[in-house]
């Protein structure tokens, strides 16, 4: 059964601090992941999209890996901003399954000023 | 602002009643996945329409049906409303699997449904 897991759950930094955000995946055929961000009652923004044959994306401050052999990718944020704070989901399109993405329940970040 | 709209913003309907929810893709864009979000959840795939076919199918009853019209908009119907229905339902478009792994989804804000 395809799993995705983000940790931590919630993330609370002060602003202009590095953070980094973990997703795992139950299985290493992946066609692609996805990194979104979600504001409170709202849609999701799509902010990196990391083909399964592609190591890494940057955008900014964003910054996402992906290690398909462990099953793993992070979302690196640098210099953080109280704009920053948001939910942050990873979504997983596995090879066999490759119309749907599975989602993680996401890491809710809080950057203070 | 990803181009993709829903409606209506928010709903209430009581349980064993009939909604329809709307979709209007991304221009350009022949495919369209539907999304349930539960309080506190991450999203979880209802369904996905190619080309006003079905193309896949999340873990969800027959009574969620859907459909998808020649402008490659789309409809979410669901009959005989339960209480855990009661979620932000999320439509995403995208350029379609033929795309392959380079195929981004753009998700609408949503309509928050709630069952009483």
């Amino acid at each position: 059964k395809q799993e995705v897991t983000q940790i931590p759950a919630a993330l609370s930094v002060p602003e202009g601090e590095n953070l980094v955000l973990n997703c795992s995946f139950t299985d290493s055929a992946i066609y692609n992941l996805q990194w979104f961000r979600q504001d409170p009652g709202k849609g999701l923004t799509s902010l990196l999209l990391i083909q399964s044959s592609q190591r890494e994306q940057t955008s900014g401050r964003l910054n996402a890996s992906l290690d398909k052999s462990s099953g793993r990718s992070t979302l690196y944020i640098a210099a953080s901003q109280p704009g920053d704070s948001a939910t942050y989901l990873c979504a997983v399109s596995f090879a066999n399954t490759g119309n749907q993405f599975y989602f993680g329940t996401g890491t809710s970040l809080t950057v203070i000023p | 602002e990803t181009g993709v709209t829903q409606s209506p913003t928010h709903l209430i309907k009581t349980r064993g009643q009939q909604v329809t929810l709307r979709c209007s893709s991304q221009s350009g864009h022949n495919t369209v996945s539907w999304y349930q979000q539960a309080l506190g959840q991450g999203p979880q795939f209802i369904f996905q329409y190619y080309r006003e076919e079905e193309n896949g199918r999340g873990n969800f009853p027959p009574r969620f049906s859907g459909l998808q019209f020649p402008n490659y908009s789309s409809e979410l119907n669901v009959n005989a409303l339960e209480l855990d229905d009661s979620a932000l339902y999320l439509c995403a478009s995208s350029l379609g699997p033929k795309r392959g792994s380079t195929d981004t989804q753009y998700f609408g804000p949503g309509t928050r449904l709630t069952v009483l």
